[in-house]
């Protein structure tokens, strides 16, 4: 089964842009995540969208939005792009029920000039 | 509001040895899960074991193993016979359960970069 797939890899924006950036998940996974990582902030909660709708949301400015399509891949858009957005994004992927697990994706690096 | 926290911002050992990461949380939930993930330098996150905080009997999986210590809110992973491609950054998560469908927020510590010498 393919794992998590983000796209793009790589992204590099400049200040008061706005960028969108995709997830799709493991075949038969209806919940998607979206975690920040920083060197500075460490890994922190985004959002999760379940069914496309969202079901819980992070500490992050409304800049920061997402949406989840009837296949379950999974969008998240970043509006008016600040330095400080600089970071790893990254993607999980889980089961409805059972485990509790979370399967990332490898992540889309995303650099603000 | 949960937290975790992780105290040894770097450990280093030779390969063979067994090495402990240590992790402690915080919380007032009864019912939660705890994670350990390992992000080697090809960044890609891992999962690497998992416990469930009713199960009193420590999660195993081959080299792998934790000591949980839920009075204490201890979550401590051991690495045993470590090798090269154990050097990885790993961080404890702790999630919360929900009887609602759908995925919980994991809360990360900040995690202990391992080195494994050869």
């Amino acid at each position: 089964k393919a794992g998590v797939t983000q796209t793009p890899r790589y992204l590099i924006k400049t200040r008061g842009q706005q960028v969108t950036l995709s997830c799709s998940p493991i075949s038969g996974h209806r919940s998607v995540s979206w975690y920040q990582q920083t060197p500075g902030q460490g890994l922190q909660f985004l959002f999760e969208y379940f069914s496309e709708t969202q079901r819980n949301k992070g500490n992050f400015p409304g800049r920061f939005s997402g949406r989840q399509f009837s296949n379950s891949r999974s969008e998240m858009n970043v509006s008016t792009l600040e330095l400080g957005d600089s970071a790893l994004y990254l993607c999980a992927s889980s089961y409805v029920r059972g485990r509790n697990e979370q399967f990332f994706g490898p992540g889309t690096r995303l650099t603000v000039l | 509001a949960q937290t975790v926290t992780q105290s040894q911002p770097e450990m280093s050992v030779q390969e063979a040895e067994t090495v402990t990461l240590s992790c402690t949380y915080d919380t007032s939930e009864s019912n939660y899960y705890l994670f350990w993930y390992k992000q080697p330098p090809s960044r890609q996150m891992i999962l690497v074991i998992r416990q469930e905080a009713y199960k009193q009997q420590n999660a195993t999986e081959n080299r792998f193993s934790v000591n949980f210590q839920k009075a204490a809110k201890s979550f401590s992973l051991k690495i045993s016979d470590s090798q090269l491609g154990d050097t990885a950054m790993y961080f404890c998560a702790f999630m919360k359960h929900s009887e609602r469908q759908g995925a919980q927020k994991l809360v990360f510590g900040q995690g202990t970069r391992l080195t494994i010498n050869p």
